[in-house]
Formats: C-alpha cells, structure tokens, sequence
C-alpha cells in the first residue's frame, strides 16, 4: 500500500520569509510518480510539480523549489519570499505503476498561513 | 486554456434524497477521476474512467455510481444521501490513463451539503 505522511499540519510564516514544507512517501514499487498541488481558500487544486522516481534531479520554479531524496524517500517543497497570497493548503500526492489506473493517494496537507 | 469543467458548483440535498455531479475534461483527455474531500481532509480517490471503462475503483460506497459517456464526460450519480456525503467532490481529467503518472488537473469541484 502507498502512503503519503506530510506531518506538519500547519506552519504559520512572516511575508518574505523562505519555508519548507516536508513530505514523505511510502511504497514498494520502483516506479511511481509524486506530486504537489495548491489548495488556496477558494477550494480548486492547483497542480505545482509532477517528479518520477527515476528522476532525483532538484528543480526550481520561480520562487518554488522542490528537493527529492529517494535515499531518504522525501519529496520537499521550498517556497522562497513567501507572500500573502501564497497562503493555501499544499498537498503532496503519489501515484504508483499500476495496470489499472494512475489514482494519486494524498498526504493530509499542510495548512501554510504568510501573514504581511 | 481550458481546464476541467463541473457542475453544479453548489448542491443541497436532503437525506436520503439523489445527486447527479457531471464532469467536463479538458479537451482530449481520456481519462476522468473523482475524489472526495471532506472538511478539513485529504481528497480520497472514488473511481476513474478511461476511455469510457472503468479503470480503477477505489473507496466508493455502493450507493455511488459513475459512468463516463461516449463525448468523455462523466456523471457521478449519488443516491440515498447521508449526512457524511457532505463533502466537496473533484473531477481531475488526464491526457490519457494507460500511461502511469500522468498528471491530473483538477476541476474547481462540487461542494454538496446534505441536510
């Protein structure tokens, strides 16, 4: 069974500080794939990142950065100069090889609040 | 760009009453999914189609049933409402489901409130 643990349930930030949000991933397959996706207060989910498990190479996206360790089975979002309008809940999210269907199983989320 | 589209936005039933959500993929993609979010949780995965067969199933009450039709959009039929459906249901469309991993954009969602 796949597991997603994102264990900090809320982090609270002053506006242009820099955060990590950490998440850490459970599955026997050697393939699969992990995700990111923004859920602001208006309630849609915004995609962020797609990563394979053949791919440990780190990206960065603007003000986003991801750092994935399979060592370490995590997948860590990084937000820098955090904003007010980044205030939403990040969902890290797996999605293993199967034959039947690509169905993402969900961390619980973190709650990010940047208050100005 | 067009993004996946659902309705309605808003739904208030009463208990025991039925819900019909439909779902409109982004244009050609294959494959549709639903999940569940409950206030406060994580999006539980429902059930997913691709090219019109069901392709996963995953924790859907019985009273729930799905089906994608022959233009790719997708119904999602709920009946004898229960107070603990209340919940927020997603549609996610991708481009297509026999390859693994593909990324899944989500719908901006039904929020359903049973009284």
């Amino acid at each position: 069974a796949q597991k997603v643990t994102q264990a900090q349930t809320e982090i609270s930030v002053v506006e242009k500080e820099d955060v990590t949000l950490d998440c850490v991933y459970e599955t026997r397959d050697t393939t699969y794939y992990l995700f990111w996706y923004k859920q602001p207060p208006s309630g849609e989910l915004v995609f962020l990142i797609r990563r394979n498990s053949f791919d440990e190479q780190n990206e960065i996206s603007g003000r986003y950065s991801w750092n994935f360790q399979i060592s370490t089975s995590s997948f860590n979002f990084t937000l820098t100069a955090s904003q007010v309008v980044d205030s939403a809940v990040y969902f890290c999210a797996l999605s293993v090889l199967e034959t039947s269907g690509s169905r993402l199983t969900f961390g619980e989320g973190t709650q990010l609040t940047v208050n100005p | 760009a067009a993004g996946v589209i659902q309705s309605p936005r808003h739904l208030i039933k009463e208990k025991r009453e039925t819900a019909t959500l439909k779902c409109y993929p982004i244009p050609r993609h294959d494959t549709v999914y639903w999940y569940q979010q409950g206030p406060g949780q994580d999006p539980q995965f429902l059930i997913s189609f691709y090219e019109k067969m069901q392709s996963d199933k995953g924790s859907i009450p019985d009273r729930f049933s799905a089906q994608q039709f022959s233009d790719y959009h997708s119904e999602l039929n709920m009946s004898s409402l229960e107070l603990g459906d209340s919940a927020l249901y997603f549609c996610a469309s991708s481009l297509t489901g026999w390859a693994p991993g593909e990324t899944q954009y989500f719908g901006p969602g039904t929020r359903l409130l049973v009284l």
